[in-house]
């Protein structure tokens, strides 16, 4: 079934530490995005990309990272420049025009 | 800047009542307007758009919303609740231009009492 996997489902990170959280889809949507859900506060946009090799600053983006090497993969790396990360990551993907965004079932980070 | 309010953090309905969810929103020009659900640990899942036409559209799960444009309005409503319709309920709008970036309401958590 086409969709978007995020992995890993749970994930820790130590003081100092650079993680990695994956998406792919494989819908043949040309627009990725990332999103970070913390309670109460609804979903903000971290970073996203309509097409390959390009990408643009949400309204959160200090402390990521992301590339778009493959039209199907859409990587956010947070840093250690992040100083509060823990929270819900979610990806989304769409056809660029009017479609809705769809959704991976997100990743959570948690601190050690 | 295109924004969403979603007034109340919880509703509370008994089940078989009317579901109503209210979204209000602000954007240069006309609107993209959307529903997404969200279960526990789950991505949000897509319920409907408005884009253009017909004021009352139709989604999935026998959900509808009403696009009103003189009060800048988008509520979602379900005739008769469900129990399995407790979730967290997310409002989204964006503007016509190419950037294809939406912004998202707070989300309402939606509690439906047995």
């Amino acid at each position: 079934d086409g969709g978007i996997t995020q992995s890993p489902k749970y994930l820790f990170r130590k003081e100092g530490q650079n993680v990695t959280l994956s998406c792919e889809q494989n819908l043949n949507h040309d627009a990725m995005y990332w999103y970070r859900q913390d309670p109460g506060q609804g979903l903000r946009l971290i970073y996203y990309s309509q097409i390959v090799n390009d990408f643009q600053k949400g309204d959160i983006a200090e402390g990521y990272s992301v590339s778009r090497e493959k039209k199907e993969s859409f990587p956010l790396t947070v840093t250690s420049a992040q100083k509060n990360p823990t929270a819900f990551y979610l990806c989304a993907s769409t056809r660029l025009g009017n479609q809705p965004q769809h959704f991976g079932d997100g990743t959570r980070l948690s601190i050690l | 800047a295109q924004s969403v309010a979603q007034p109340e953090d919880q509703v509370n309905v008994a089940e078989g009542n009317p579901l109503t969810v209210k979204c209000t929103y602000s954007v240069s020009g006309n609107p993209y307007l959307f529903w997404y659900v969200q279960y526990p640990n789950r991505g949000l899942q897509f319920l409907l758009k408005y884009i253009t036409g017909d004021n009352l559209v139709k989604g999935s799960y026998g959900f509808e919303a009403e696009f009103n444009k003189s009060q800048t309005s988008f509520h979602l409503k379900k005739p008769s609740a469900l129990v399995s319709d407790s979730a967290l309920y997310f409002c989204a709008v964006r503007d016509r231009d190419g950037n294809n970036r939406l912004a998202f309401g707070k989300g309402n958590q939606v509690v439906v009492i047995p």
